[in-house]
C-alpha cells in the first residue's frame, strides 16, 4: 500500500516556465489536498478537492491551478513559475464523509524557479 | 482569521527527558488536534490526534492534552530518544464549507541528544 505517492520529487524551473505536479493516492479518499511549506510558516493550503470533478481554493491559491479528472489523482499546476513559488509542496488525502478525518501526507515536491 | 500558535520553536533535550510543545488555536469551532511528525525529506505524519470531546489521549510514550476553555493543547513525549529528532507540528481543524480546515501551527525542531 504506497499510501500517497507525489512526483516528481526535485524540480528546478526558471522564471516564466510551467509544470505539473503530480500527486496519486490508493486509500480511495474522496478528499484531496495541495498545501506548500515554508520556513517558520507551517503549511498552508493551496487548493483542495472534495471529490472527482471538483476542486476549490484554500488560503494561497494565486498562481496555481488544480484538476482533479480521477478520483485517485489531484494535480497542480503552476502556468508561469515565479520565483516566489519556490517551497515544498505537499499533497494529502482524507475520508471526509465526516468530520473529523486524519489527512494523510506524501513525501513532497521541493520546487526551485530561478 | 485561524491561527495556531506553537512553542517552542526549538527544543533540545537529553535522551531520556521528557519534552514538551504547546500549541494554542483562535477558532472556537475547532474541534479535532491533530499533531505530526516531519522527518528530514519526508512528509508530516501523524502521530497522534485528540477530539473535542476528551482532554487526555495517551499512545505509549506520547501523551496529548486539551483544555478547550483555553484553547490550548499540548503534546508531551516522555523517555525521549534519538529517533524522536524531527519538526512537530500540532494542527486545530474545524470543518467547514465540507471539508476539515486544518490550520498548523509553525512546527517545533526537537533534538534529542544521546
Amino acid at each position: 500500500n504506497a499510501g500517497v505517492t507525489q512526483t516528481p520529487k526535485f524540480r528546478v524551473l526558471k522564471t516564466g516556465q510551467s509544470m505539473t505536479l503530480l500527486c496519486a493516492q490508493d486509500m480511495n479518499h474522496e478528499y484531496m489536498y495541495w498545501y506548500r511549506q515554508d520556513p517558520g510558516m507551517g503549511l498552508r493550503l493551496i487548493h483542495y478537492s472534495v471529490g472527482e470533478g471538483t476542486t476549490a481554493k484554500g488560503e494561497v491559491p494565486d498562481g496555481y491551478n488544480v484538476s482533479r479528472l480521477k478520483k485517485q489523482n489531484f494535480l497542480l499546476g503552476l502556468e508561469s513559475a515565479a520565483p516566489s513559488q519556490t517551497s515544498v509542496y505537499f499533497c494529502a488525502s482524507s475520508h471526509d464523509r465526516k468530520a473529523n478525518q486524519p489527512q494523510h501526507f506524501g513525501d513532497g515536491t521541493r520546487l526551485s524557479i530561478l | 482569521g485561524e491561527n495556531v500558535e506553537q512553542h517552542p520553536s526549538t527544543l533540545s533535550v537529553q535522551e531520556g527527558d521528557s519534552a514538551v510543545i504547546k500549541c494554542t488555536y483562535s477558532d472556537s469551532a475547532s474541534n479535532y488536534f491533530p499533531w505530526y511528525k516531519q522527518e528530514l525529506g519526508k512528509g508530516p505524519q501523524l502521530i497522534i490526534d485528540i477530539r473535542s470531546n476528551v482532554g487526555e489521549k495517551k499512545d505509549q510514550r506520547i501523551a496529548v492534552t486539551l483544555n478547550k476553555t483555553a484553547k490550548h493543547f499540548s503534546l508531551h513525549i516522555t523517555e525521549t530518544q534519538p529517533e524522536d529528532s524531527a519538526v512537530y507540528f500540532c494542527a486545530a481543524s474545524a470543518f467547514s464549507g465540507g471539508y476539515n480546515k486544518l490550520i498548523f501551527g509553525a512546527g517545533t525542531r526537537l533534538a534529542v541528544h544521546p
